[in-house]
């Protein structure tokens, strides 16, 4: 059974360390999403790939995030320096293919489990 | 600005009883959209897709309508069970590719 990986879990920080959350796609599949989920704000896009290639990073505060996929099964989202309202839970998704072109429920994104974020 | 709206954010319903879940998003101008479910703690997972020519798609016990000339879209659940309390989520691809979620109705089946 195919899954999305995510690590660490959970992680506490103190303000101003870097963190990188690490996430791992379902073999095949093209395109990874990182998402930020806040009680105020819902479930945000941050990032979008597609072929390793970020397609929309509009989301993410360029000046602290950064996200990357060195290779096909590896992406990464970074904070450096973080900071107390960078707190929330990062979700990974993966899927076959891009959004729009998606016929069934089961070809949409696939979620990992997240991964808990307290910045102290 | 593009936007999708879940109202109410929370819903309580005795097990046994048929219900219905609603999305609105501002501009009809989109792909599709999904319907997620998500449990405490964990991921979302994709539950029903509907394209922007469809008007309904239907698995099991749910059935999601799109209406998307006025920008809604139900989820409907029947025979609700227990096992159906999680957190509802909408999610609409406009066409300029954004993905938008509503901020989910949070359902709870008491037994």
């Amino acid at each position: 059974d195919a899954r999305v990986t995510q690590t660490p879990r959970h992680k506490v920080t103190e303000m101003g360390q870097e963190v990188t959350m690490r996430c791992q796609p379902i073999l095949g599949h093209n395109t990874v999403f990182w998402y930020r989920q806040t009680m105020m704000q819902g479930l945000e896009l941050l990032a979008y790939f597609r072929n390793r290639a970020p397609l929309d990073d509009s989301g993410m505060p360029k000046d602290r995030f950064s996200a990357e996929m060195p290779d096909a099964t590896l992406a990464t989202l970074k904070i450096q320096p973080s900071e107390p309202r960078d707190s929330a839970v990062y979700f990974c998704a993966s899927g076959p293919d891009s959004l729009k072109d998606v016929r069934l429920a089961k070809e949409t994104q696939y979620f990992g489990p997240g991964t808990r974020l307290l910045v102290l | 600005k593009q936007e999708v709206t879940q109202i109410p954010a929370a819903l309580s319903v005795p097990e046994g009883e048929n219900l219905v879940l609603n999305c609105s998003f501002t501009d009809s101008a989109i792909y599709n959209l999904q319907w997620f479910r998500q449990d405490p703690g964990k991921g979302l997972t994709s539950l029903l897709l509907i394209q922007s020519s469809q008007r309904e798609q239907t698995s099991g016990r749910l059935n999601a309508s799109l209406d998307k000339s006025s920008g809604r879209s139900t989820l409907y659940i029947a025979a609700s069970q227990p096992g159906d309390s999680a957190t509802y989520l909408c999610a609409v691809i406009f066409g300029n590719e954004k993905l938008t979620f509503g901020t989910g109705t949070r359902l709870t089946i008491i037994p």
